[in-house]
């Protein structure tokens, strides 16, 4: 069964046009991360949220969002995509209470084009 | 800030063989995790395995071994009787023991390792 779900798979738009990426887990974990991952590049970490606390990295442009409702579900919104933006979008979760064992569980990521 | 340098943007290896990845990390701190990924075409990340700094005995998981060498900050998988489905991208990562709660799963990542199985 999934544990982190991403949805959709591929999602393309348009150029300045709004987009919402979305996530959900059934870990029942404190903590959710949004990575950006770049064609043959690192993923990158864009923010995390543990609980209700967001934390934001200091790149992270102002040009994504991120809200998370409830435990289960994180969203990644990009307010105006530009062309750089196109990329693999990954969603990860982790429990958040264990500092020497942490683990990651991701999803199988958002394949974001921008046209 | 941490760094993790993977020098090797391709490998290959033919099936049954033993293939080594290289990793270099650099960082001031003497308390922290480093971590083994496989990205499958698929795009879902697998750990793979995972070494803490202060244990001097090099981690393993089946045919996945790790050479850690604290001093020169090396952290190289060998994977042995390599298989078809061990064709992936390959990422080293580094965590810090010392980040607060809300940083326990942040992960700072290497540029990646493409690794070729030919059968």
């Amino acid at each position: 069964d999934a544990m982190v779900i991403q949805n959709p798979r591929y999602q393309v738009t348009q150029f300045g046009k709004p987009v919402t990426l979305s996530c959900s887990q059934t870990l029942n974990h404190n903590v959710m991360y949004w990575y950006q991952q770049k064609s043959s590049q690192a993923p990158k970490l864009l923010f995390h949220y543990y609980d209700k606390d967001f934390n934001n990295e200091a790149d992270t442009p102002d040009n994504f969002q991120s809200r998370r409702p409830n435990t289960s579900f994180c969203f990644l919104d990009i307010r105006s995509p530009g062309l750089g933006d196109a990329a693999m979008y990954l969603c990860a979760t982790s429990r958040g209470t264990d500092r020497s064992n942490e683990k990651l569980f991701f999803g199988s990521g958002t394949q974001l084009s921008v046209l | 800030a941490q760094t993790v340098t993977q020098s090797q943007p391709e490998m290959s290896v033919q099936e049954a063989e033993t293939v080594t990845l290289s990793c270099t990390y650099d960082t001031s701190e003497s308390d922290y995790y480093l971590f083994w990924y496989k990205q499958p075409p698929s795009r879902q990340m697998i750990l793979v395995i995972r070494q803490e700094a202060y244990k001097q005995q090099n981690a393993t998981e089946n045919r996945f071994s790790v050479n850690f060498q604290k001093a020169a900050k090396s952290f190289s998988l060998k994977i042995s009787d390599s298989q078809l489905g061990d064709a992936a991208m390959y990422f080293c990562a580094y965590r810090s023991a010392n980040a607060g709660g809300t940083s326990y799963g942040k992960l700072t990542f290497g540029q990646g390792t493409i690794l070729t199985v030919h059968p």
